[in-house]
């Protein structure tokens, strides 16, 4: 069975920081990759997405991820974060069914 | 409906008791799942549906849960005998399953609590 890992439970940042949040998983195939996004007090809205093609990818509010198939890693940037990013960040994959497999989630602060 | 809808928002049961918890997809999608979402965790999968069969429901933990579909569009997840255990945070997502693309939209969960 496939697993994901995030690295950093939460993550403290000066308004202006650039951020990375790491994200690695276990399946050796072909996988759909995603990140979503909790906002305080709602609920899980995706925030970017993986299936094929160019391995950089934009999402919304500036965020992007890179997918790299040797290091089976799809870390999350963004360069500038706003007190408003705070959130808690969730990596899942899609390997070869329909459900998806979540890491535990990195809450991120943002302090302004 | 714009987005995912999940009733109740919040219930509060005794252990032993019997919980019904409902989901309303995002119109026209086929695909319906539930999950799990514990303190500190991410969500974990229950069970899938596409149309009103549940294709996979190697995720729910044991006997006492149990979902159903219908009609294709609502669904509900039942849960017996209710545990402490059981407290959790459960959360229904749609998808249209494009093959090979499709995309889980979340509904705002609905947090159950055994006491």
């Amino acid at each position: 069975a496939q697993s994901v890992s995030q690295h950093n439970h939460h993550v403290i940042l000066s308004e202006a920081a650039s951020l990375e949040l790491g994200c690695n998983y276990s399946y050796g195939g072909t996988v759909n990759l995603f990140w979503y996004v909790q906002y305080p007090g709602q609920h899980l809205q995706l925030l970017l997405k993986y299936f094929s093609g160019d391995p950089l990818v934009k999402g919304i509010k500036g965020f992007e991820a890179e997918f790299i198939k040797s290091k089976f890693s799809f870390n999350l940037r963004k360069p500038s974060v706003q007190w408003s990013d705070t959130a808690e960040y969730f990596c899942a994959v899609k390997a070869g069914s329909y459900q998806l497999t979540f890491g535990k989630g990195t809450k991120l602060s943002v302090i302004p | 409906g714009a987005g995912v809808s999940q009733t109740p928002s919040n219930k509060v049961t005794e252990k032993g008791k019997y919980v019904e918890l409902r989901c309303d997809p995002i119109s026209g999608h086929t695909a319906l799942y539930w999950y799990r979402q514990s303190l500190g965790q991410g969500p974990e999968f229950l069970i899938y549906f596409q149309g009103t069969g549940a294709a996979d429901d190697s995720g729910l933990p044991n006997d006492r849960f149990f979902a159903v579909r219908p009609e294709g569009s609502v669904s509900t997840l039942k849960i017996q005998r209710t545990e402490r255990g059981d407290s959790a945070v459960y959360l229904c997502a749609s998808s249209s399953t494009r093959a090979g693309r499709d995309t889980q939209y979340f509904g705002p969960g609905t947090r159950l609590t055994v006491l």
